[in-house]
C-alpha cells in the first residue's frame, strides 16, 4: 500500500467544471509535490510546496491551482480545463527539499483525469 | 538549463541477459540522483538512489561519473518481472527546480 493517499482514482469533468484533486500523506514529510505524466511520456513537475509554502511554479496555467491547507495536505483545484490537460495527475512526498538523502520521493498512485 | 537525457528504448532483452542504461544531465551543480521504475499504469517507485562511489543492490548496480555528467544502470540476470519503464531522476535545485526526470527508458525481458 502507498504511504501518499490521493482521491479521486478517476475523475471526468467537463470544460466549465470545477473540480479538486487531493493528496495525503502522514510520513511527517515537510514537501510536497505535483507532477503530470501523459500517456508514455515522463511526469513532468507543476508545483512543489515546502514547509506549507509554494516554493516552486513551474509556469502552470492559472486553471491549476495548488494549495496547501497543512503539513500532511496538497489539493490540486481544476478550473475551466481543456481536453489536453486529460492526464495522470501524481502527487508526492519528500522528507524535505535539497538535501541529499531527504529528497526521495513517495508518490501516491495518481488521479486519472479526463477533460471532455 | 534543466535537462536529463536518457538512452531510447525499447530494449528488449532474453532472461539472464545483463542490460545497462545511461543517462545525462545538464546542471554541474546536482546533487542527487536516482533511478525510478514505473510499471503500466503505476506510479514511479524509487529503484535506488545513485552515490558517488557507486552502489549495488542485488543484480543492480548504478554509478555516477560527475566529470562527464551521466549516471548508469546495470541490470544483471534479467527476469521476466524487470520489464518496466526505468525513469533517471536529477535533482536541478541549484537550477532552481526540484526533482526532474528523464524520458525513461523500456526494457522488455522476454523468456
Amino acid at each position: 500500500d502507498t504511504e501518499v493517499t490521493q482521491t479521486p482514482k478517476h475523475l471526468v469533468m467537463g470544460m466549465t467544471n470545477k473540480k479538486s484533486l487531493k493528496c495525503e500523506q502522514h510520513m511527517g514529510h515537510r514537501a510536497m509535490y505535483w507532477y503530470k505524466q501523459k500517456a508514455k511520456k515522463p511526469p513532468e513537475l507543476m508545483f512543489v510546496y515546502s514547509y506549507e509554502k509554494l516554493s516552486i511554479n513551474e509556469s502552470v496555467p492559472s486553471r491549476f491551482s495548488p494549495e496547501c491547507p497543512n503539513s500532511s495536505l496538497l489539493n490540486l483545484h481544476l478550473h475551466a480545463l481543456q481536453p489536453e490537460d486529460s492526464a495522470l495527475y501524481l502527487c508526492a512526498s519528500s522528507q524535505d527539499r535539497g538535501i541529499s538523502g531527504a529528497n526521495v520521493l513517495t508518490f501516491g498512485a495518481g488521479s486519472r483525469l479526463t477533460v471532455l | 538549463r534543466k535537462e536529463v537525457e536518457q538512452d531510447p528504448g525499447p530494449f528488449n532483452v532474453p532472461e539472464g541477459a545483463t542490460v545497462a542504461f545511461n543517462c545525462t544531465y545538464s546542471n554541474s551543480a546536482s546533487q542527487s540522483f536516482f533511478w525510478y521504475r514505473q510499471d503500466c499504469r503505476k506510479e514511479p517507485k524509487l529503484l535506488m538512489s545513485v552515490y558517488s562511489s557507486g552502489n549495488e543492490d542485488g543484480r543492480f548496480t548504478a554509478q555516477l561519473n560527475r566529470a562527464s555528467q551521466y549516471i548508469s544502470l546495470l541490470i544483471r540476470d534479467s527476469k521476466l518481472s524487470d520489464s518496466a519503464t526505468y525513469l533517471c531522476v536529477v535533482n536541478m535545485e541549484q537550477a532552481g527546480t526540484a526533482l526532474i526526470f528523464g524520458k525513461g527508458t523500456t526494457l522488455s525481458v522476454s523468456s
